[in-house]
């Protein structure tokens, strides 16, 4: 699987577009970029998943440049319950199956 | 459709003691993993299991065993409990475990104890 890099830690207030960037240099031609929220005692889940441009769904939105190097979660108008820990995962659909998760993104949405 | 369980939620053991963490899910999927994480800490991988009767060593697997007798169960066994193995401990699956394929479904978690 492709390294990724995120930022460790990212405060935000209510109310606020929160954009979470993860870096991946090294992303192969049939890798996805796939975004996981953690909140705290509970395992991650599946938010949104991209190959190329602009995906949406109910959730969020992910932004995946042309050269796909890298790629950004967009929360619209983010809450409280928001708070979670915000993991990027680069890999394909032909084999790799070491998952690795990394230490993610910890978002803090504040009052 | 209950997803992926785990059992027990809680346990506390004494260093040296031996146990079984369950997982089960009734979703047909073929992939099957286990991950530790720390406080403070993003996921690491501990065994994986990409079908009945096949199972791989992921990033942590030392002090742990692993078996897949059937698609819906794949126990995590501690053989020697060890301060260094508390943790919470959360299984996933998934249809085929690609991560660029399908979305990986998590456990509750356990939580773990070693004393």
């Amino acid at each position: 699987l492709a390294k990724t890099t995120q930022p460790i830690s990212m405060d935000s207030y209510e109310g606020q577009e929160v954009n979470i960037t993860c870096s991946h240099n090294n992303i192969a031609t049939n890798d996805y970029i796939t975004w996981y929220q953690q909140f705290p005692s509970q395992g991650p889940r599946f938010i949104i998943q991209g190959y190329k441009t602009k995906v949406t769904n109910e959730v969020a939105s992910l932004f995946i440049p042309a050269d796909r190097k890298s790629s950004t979660l967009s929360l619209p108008r983010v809450s409280l319950s928001d708070t979670a820990v915000y993991y990027c995962l680069v890999g394909g659909n032909t084999g790799g199956f070491k998952t690795i998760f990394g230490a993610g993104t910890r978002l803090f949405v504040k009052a | 459709n209950a997803g992926v369980t785990q059992t027990p939620k809680f346990q506390v053991l004494k260093t040296g003691q031996s146990m079984t963490l369950q997982c089960a899910q009734d979703m047909n999927h073929e992939y099957m993993s286990w991950y530790r994480q720390d406080p403070g800490m993003g996921l690491r991988l501990i065994h994986y299991s990409v079908g009945a009767g096949i199972t791989d060593q992921g990033e942590v697997p030392n002090g742990y065993n692993v078996s897949r007798s059937t698609t819906e169960d794949f126990p995590l066994r501690l053989l020697s409990a060890a301060p260094s193995q508390t943790s919470v401990y959360f299984c996933a699956s998934s249809l085929s475990g690609e991560v660029g394929v399908n979305g990986y479904t998590f456990g509750s978690g356990t939580r773990l104890t070693v004393v």
